[in-house]
């Protein structure tokens, strides 16, 4: 079975900028979490979906957003890039909606200029 | 809210030694699910156990064991037979029920020696 998959792996963008990540569960994995990881914040938790729904959100602005397709698949968006952004983004996927384990992808390192 | 509390940054241990890696986290749960998480200079993210609160018997995966002592909120690592491939930073997390987040620690720098 495929593991968690995300794209790109790597996006270089500039200040003010907007971008989107993709994330692609474990085939009938229907929970889907997004995280930050920075060396100076560590591991934050940004948002999980499950159903379409967004049913957690972390303590981040509005300018993180994201949405969950019909497929499981997600993305996540940052509007109006900031230095502060760059960061590894990490999704990961579970099968069950409660306490399952989450299963990572490789994470998509975002750079800003 | 959930604190998760890694206090050494970095460990060394020798090729076929044993190294255990601390964590303790604070949670007014009853229920709850912890688990330890690989990060190799890959970046990738990879489970080596879970345990859940409610269980007494503490987890095994091959050379990975923990020690879980509820009443202490602490939850160590234990890595017998080390190896070079174990080189990683390891993160200790916790989960409660209906709440779909993980709560990382900062993480502990392990390096295998040969």
């Amino acid at each position: 079975k495929a593991g968690v998959t995300q794209t790109p792996r790597y996006l270089i963008k500039t200040r003010g900028q907007q971008v989107t990540l993709s994330c692609s569960p474990i085939s009938g994995h229907r929970s889907v979490s997004w995280y930050q990881q920075t060396p100076g914040q560590g591991l934050q938790f940004l948002f999980e979906y499950f159903s379409e729904t967004q049913r957690n959100k972390g303590n981040f602005p509005g300018r993180f957003s994201g949405r969950q397709f019909s497929n499981s698949r997600s993305e996540m968006n940052v509007s109006t890039l900031e230095l502060g952004d760059s960061a590894l983004y990490l999704c990961a996927s579970s099968f069950l909606q409660q306490e399952d384990t989450q299963y990572f992808g490789p994470g998509t390192r975002l750079t800003v200029l | 809210a959930q604190t998760v509390t890694q206090s050494q940054p970095e460990m060394s241990v020798q090729e076929a030694e044993t190294v255990t890696l601390s964590c303790t986290y604070d949670t007014s749960e009853n229920n709850y699910y912890l688990f330890w998480y690989k990060q190799p200079p890959s970046r990738q993210m990879i489970l080596v156990i879970r345990q859940e609160a409610y269980k007494q018997q503490n987890a095994t995966e091959n050379r990975f064991s923990v020690n879980f002592q509820k009443a202490a909120k602490s939850f160590s690592l234990k890595i017998s037979d080390s190896q070079l491939g174990d080189t990683a930073m390891y993160f200790c997390a916790f989960m409660i029920p209906n709440d779909y987040k993980l709560s990382f620690g900062a993480g502990t720098t392990v390096t295998v020696r040969a």
